[in-house]
Formats: C-alpha cells, sequence, structure tokens
C-alpha cells in the first residue's frame, strides 16, 4: 500500500516562525496530497503533487516530492495560531484508496 | 461550487441499531469515497464508490456497507452498531483518478 508516515509526530513552534513536516512511503506514487485537519473536523486539501514534479508552492505552503527517496516535505511559512492542526500527507497510487499515518500535531503558539 | 456535504453531522445511536450516513459529492465528481477516523486506529478507508460501482473496499466486517446513486450521492450503513463504531466518519470525492481528493467535515456517531 502507499501509506504515509509523517514524521515529526508533534511540532511545537511560536508564531513567525516555519514549521516543517516530512512524510516517507514505500511504494511508487503517482501524486502525493498533503490535508489538514483541525480538531474535531474534516480534512482541508492543501496540495497535490504530481510524481512528476519537485516542488510546488500555494500562499505560505510549499511542498518538494524526492521520488527517489519517497519522500516529501510541507513547509509552512511564517506561521499563524491559525495554522494550529494535524496534518497528514496521503501518497496516490493505482487506485483511489488513500492510506493515512498519524500526522502531524503542529502546535504555534501566539 | 459547494464542497462534500455529509448529513447528519452528529449522532448518537445505541448498541444494536442501525444508521445511515448520507454524503452528497462536489457536483461532477463520479468517485466517493468513506473513511472512518478513531484515535486509535486513525483514518481508515471504508470503500470507494464510482458510477454505483464498488471498486474498492478496505477490511472491515460486513456490518459496514455503501451504495452509491445515480446522481453520484454515495451512503454508507452500519448495521448491529457496536460501542467501538463510535468515529468520526469522513467522505470524500474526487472528478477522476490522479485528481484532487476533497473530504467533507463528517458525520460524528457516538454508540451509547
Amino acid at each position: 500500500s502507499q501509506q504515509g508516515e509523517e514524521d515529526p509526530q508533534a511540532l511545537s513552534i511560536q508564531e513567525g516562525e516555519n514549521a516543517t513536516m516530512n512524510c516517507s512511503y514505500k511504494t511508487s506514487i503517482n501524486n502525493l496530497q498533503w490535508y489538514r485537519q483541525n480538531s474535531g473536523r474534516g480534512l482541508v486539501h492543501l496540495i497535490l503533487i504530481r510524481s512528476n514534479e519537485r516542488e510546488k508552492h500555494s500562499g505560505r505552503l510549499r511542498v518538494t516530492l524526492d521520488t527517489s527517496k519517497k519522500s516529501s516535505s510541507l513547509l509552512i511559512t511564517a506561521s499563524r495560531a491559525a495554522d494550529t492542526a494535524s496534518y497528514f500527507c496521503a501518497p496516490g497510487g493505482s487506485n483511489y484508496k488513500l492510506t493515512f499515518g498519524k500526522g502531524t500535531l503542529l502546535t504555534v503558539n501566539p | 461550487k459547494a464542497g462534500v456535504t455529509q448529513t447528519p453531522r452528529y449522532l448518537i445511536k445505541t448498541r444494536g441499531q442501525q444508521v445511515t450516513l448520507s454524503c452528497s459529492p462536489i457536483s461532477g465528481h463520479r468517485s466517493v469515497s468513506w473513511y472512518q477516523q478513531t484515535p486509535g486506529q486513525g483514518l481508515q478507508f471504508l470503500f470507494e464508490y464510482f458510477s454505483e460501482t464498488q471498486r474498492n473496499k478496505g477490511n472491515f466486517p460486513g456490518r459496514f456497507s455503501g451504495r452509491q446513486f445515480s446522481n453520484s450521492r454515495s451512503e454508507m450503513n452500519v448495521s448491529t452498531l457496536e460501542l467501538g463504531d463510535s468515529a468520526l466518519y469522513l467522505c470524500a470525492s474526487s472528478l477522476e483518478f490522479g485528481n484532487t481528493i476533497y473530504f467533507g467535515e463528517g458525520s460524528w456517531l457516538t454508540v451509547v
């Protein structure tokens, strides 16, 4: 399966700092998606990066993908308290099934 | 345009009862999938439907079932509820393979 494993499991930073979280997976993928989940809410889609892309930006978010290392990273610049949430990566393979890891719990302290 | 809509948002059921959850995908999306999220097991895939056909199924007992209608709306049903079925049930939709998968806000099910 294409389960993503996020690292670290928890990250605590101050407002204004950058936050970097990583994702590793085991099999080849077609794309990889990053999601944010606020406590008790649904998953909000952040970015989809395809296997032939190396980097993608969206506002304060920057995602990189290294298929040779089977890893991806999500960088949030100038973090805000509102960025406090769990972040999940979802490697996409040959079907629609997404297999999630435990996520990274990001806490941004004001 | 409207996102993925799930109803009801919250419900409480008694052990042994059954429950039906509903999901309306984003307009034009034909793939609908369901996930269960619990503190212990995390996010787990239940099943995925495309054009009224179940294409993928996760490792859940037969008490968990679903269907998709011709307008792509989907329902999932859990029969003979157990305490362990208490969870956030998330529905997701996608236009086609390889595209972004969007999630709804979920249905919180509490079994007492």
